[in-house]
């Protein structure tokens, strides 16, 4: 049983860039979430999928912002146009709807630098 | 809106000894979750500890219990017999029952440091 695992680790970008990160959600799991951590705070929640349908995004997710799940499996975020604001950790999660407690598991991060 | 509230921003204990991260939040809700989340330096979170709501008993997982107090909520975490692999940010979070989406609300955290 893989954890979850995302990809880049680290990404380093000029401001005005996109960047995208991608997110492998333990496989038999259903529900993915996309946090977004700065440093010194705790995660922020940013999107959830269930399946394939993205069910809640936060107001922190704004226009430049955009999370996919095409087939229920993986998931990209892409941020557009990169702001220095942007520069933080951005964590994956995912769980198994039905279970009482439904435990999300983490991924190890992506940390986006923006210069 | 929930929140999870972490006062202590830095703790520290010596090796074989106890130690109690303070977390309380604010809901509405009667039903909900409660977690400990590890987080090692740059590694990934872990889950250390987790309460049902409904439950009067406090969980516990080895080394590490907690001591839930609905009425208060206040939900502090007990780490006995310190190890130094201990040493992390530790995490309080809180999901609702109802939240079909299951979202966790995280506090701001305790960067907990073990002495030899």
């Amino acid at each position: 049983d893989t954890g979850v695992s995302q990809d880049p680790r680290h990404k380093i970008t000029k401001r005005g860039q996109n960047v995208t990160f991608r997110c492998d959600p333990i496989s038999e799991h259903n529900r993915l979430y996309w946090y977004r951590q700065t440093l010194g705070q705790g995660p922020e929640f940013l999107t959830y999928f269930q399946n394939e349908a993205q069910l809640e995004k936060s107001r922190l997710l704004s226009d430049r912002f955009s999370a996919e799940r095409p087939k229920g499996s993986f998931s990209t975020l892409e941020i557009q146009r990169t702001e220095q604001g942007d520069s933080a950790m951005y964590l994956c999660a995912s769980s198994r709807s039905g279970l009482p407690t439904d435990t999300q598991y983490f991924g190890p991060g992506t940390r986006l630098t923006v210069l | 809106a929930q929140t999870v509230t972490q006062s202590q921003p830095e703790m520290s204990v010596q090796e074989a000894e106890t130690v109690t991260l303070s977390c309380t939040y604010d809901t509405s809700e009667s039903d909900y979750y409660l977690f400990w989340y590890k987080q090692p330096p740059s590694r990934q979170m872990i889950l250390v500890i987790r309460q049902e709501a409904y439950k009067q008993q406090n969980a516990t997982e080895n080394r590490f219990s907690v001591n839930f107090q609905k009425a208060a909520k206040s939900f502090s975490l007990k780490i006995s017999d310190s190890q130094l692999g201990d040493a992390a940010m530790y995490f309080c979070a809180y999901r609702g029952f109802y939240n079909q989406g299951g979202k966790l609300i995280f506090g701001q955290g305790t960067e907990l440091s073990v002495k030899p």
